[in-house]
């Protein structure tokens, strides 16, 4: 499978707990995205990484969210003591050099707090 | 005002219809746009860039009008298979993330 794949799927957790995400992206990507959806909106930006580089963070982003891409691959998104707020479709995307602006998405982990 | 506007829908057309969809947004510096799809409970999926030309792709068109800070779809001969929720995208001057609306949803029935 050459498209980006989010683990896990799904993620249950209680409020005050800290919840971590990973994204795989597709392996000739150097752009990789971070967004969030919820029901009826459409997808939220969150962070942006050049390889290992993050080169843009949303304002709304809460100092309670934090991304990693340490060797310029895969990128975990660790969201710590989460809030009901917090539920939402987590997705990743990654683009290249030769995709210009086109965005390819992982499935998303949607995460549910308690 | 949200930077990307578009009306939620949802819109109901039989098939073989023709809809249109239109998208207004905020900052004039505004440089790239795109329209997605989104399938219900799927990831996003790049459906077409939007030129200041106007472009099409089969069924598909879409515009952009700068002056008034709109871009639009046009869907001919509607198909089941359409039914989906269309995301308009934009993207900023010197910036790489792009802005979604929050979508139109398209029905076609039987």
């Amino acid at each position: 499978d050459t498209g980006v794949s989010q683990d896990p799927r799904h993620k249950i957790t209680k409020r005050g707990q800290n919840v971590t995400f990973r994204c795989d992206p597709i392996s000739e990507h150097n752009r990789l995205y971070w967004y969030r959806q919820t029901l009826g909106q459409g997808p939220e930006f969150l962070t942006y990484f050049q390889n290992e580089a993050q080169l843009e963070k949303s304002r709304l982003l809460s100092d309670r969210f934090s991304a990693e891409r340490p060797k310029g691959s895969f990128s975990t998104l660790e969201i710590q003591r989460t809030e009901q707020g917090d539920s939402a479709m987590y997705l990743c995307a990654s683009s290249g050099r030769t995709t210009n602006e086109k965005l390819f998405f992982g499935s998303g982990t949607q995460l549910s707090v308690l | 005002r949200k930077e990307v506007e578009q009306d939620p829908g949802p819109f109901n057309v039989p098939e073989g219809a023709t809809v249109a969809f239109n998208c207004t947004y905020s900052n004039s510096a505004s440089q790239s746009f795109f329209w997605y799809r989104q399938d219900c409970r799927k990831e996003p999926k790049l459906l077409m860039s939007v030129y200041s030309s106007g472009n099409e792709d089969g069924r598909f068109t879409a515009q952009l009008n700068r002056a008034s800070q709109y871009i639009s779809l046009l869907i001919r001969d509607s198909k089941l298979s359409d039914s989906a929720t269309y995301l308009c995208v934009v993207t900023d001057t010197g910036r790489r993330a792009l802005t979604f609306g929050s979508g139109t949803r398209l029905q076609v029935q039987p």
